[in-house]
């Protein structure tokens, strides 16, 4: 199958700060991305899913504001967890396809703490 | 809205075991199913889907699924667990068409013993 990678795989950041993370198809040109957050024990959540070159469309409940979402290029979006809070602590994953028919591939996910 | 649930959180079994892993969904309209698996230290990657047609799927590995609308249900099996299937199960749904607004399950973690 087709890669997709995150970018970074851990990080801790101080409350209040802004955290970016990096979702690359290495090997594919990715028009739709999804971003998807994961707390303990429970299951992944769609926040939102961006098609290059438009705005990103949000879920319900998913502050655009809060989680800044860029999809400038074929191979790269970025997640921006902006003014983190210890309760933004969470496994964030992202996928990636080729259109909204075609599998999407799955990024190793990203464990934001946020301290 | 659309909702997945994996009635079983940890499954431990014996090489050469069968496996079954439970799924059930609450959508009333047309569904796309999916089963992933994530290995250890691994991606998420998709074990089989069924979008339409013959509601019994083969996937990778040996694996199979049956979609039972009747019973919102779409079960994962494999006659003869490996080790090597050891690993985390997720069930998904989308009702949107495609890959868009999947759904998934809290995962089932499978051990297998040899």
């Amino acid at each position: 199958g087709a890669v997709v990678s995150q970018h970074p795989s851990r990080v801790i950041c101080k409350s209040g700060t802004s955290v970016k993370i990096e979702c690359r198809s290495l090997d594919f040109q990715a028009t739709t991305m999804f971003w998807y957050r994961q707390f303990p024990k429970q299951s992944l959540m769609l926040m939102a899913t961006s098609n290059e070159g438009s705005k990103a469309t949000y879920e319900q409940g998913v502050e655009k504001d809060k989680f800044l979402i860029n999809h400038a290029s074929l191979t790269l979006s970025t997640l921006t967890v902006t003014s983190a809070h210890p309760e933004d602590s969470s496994f964030y994953i992202c996928s990636a396809s080729f259109g909204a028919s075609t599998e999407a591939f799955f990024g190793q996910g990203t464990r934001l703490t946020v301290v | 809205a659309q909702s997945v649930s994996q009635h079983n959180h940890h499954v431990i079994l014996s090489e050469a075991a069968s496996l079954e892993l439970g799924c059930n969904y609450s959508y009333g309209g047309t569904v796309n199913l999916f089963w992933y698996v994530q290995y250890p230290g691994q991606h998420l990657q998709l074990l089989l889907k069924y979008f339409s047609g013959d509601p019994l799927v083969k996937g990778i590995k040996g694996f199979e699924a049956e979609f039972i609308k009747s019973k919102f249900s779409f079960n994962l099996r494999k006659p003869s667990v490996q080790w090597s299937d050891t690993a985390e199960y997720f069930c998904a749904v989308s009702s949107s068409g495609g890959y868009q607004k999947v759904t998934f399950g809290t995962g089932t973690k499978l051990q297998v013993i040899p």
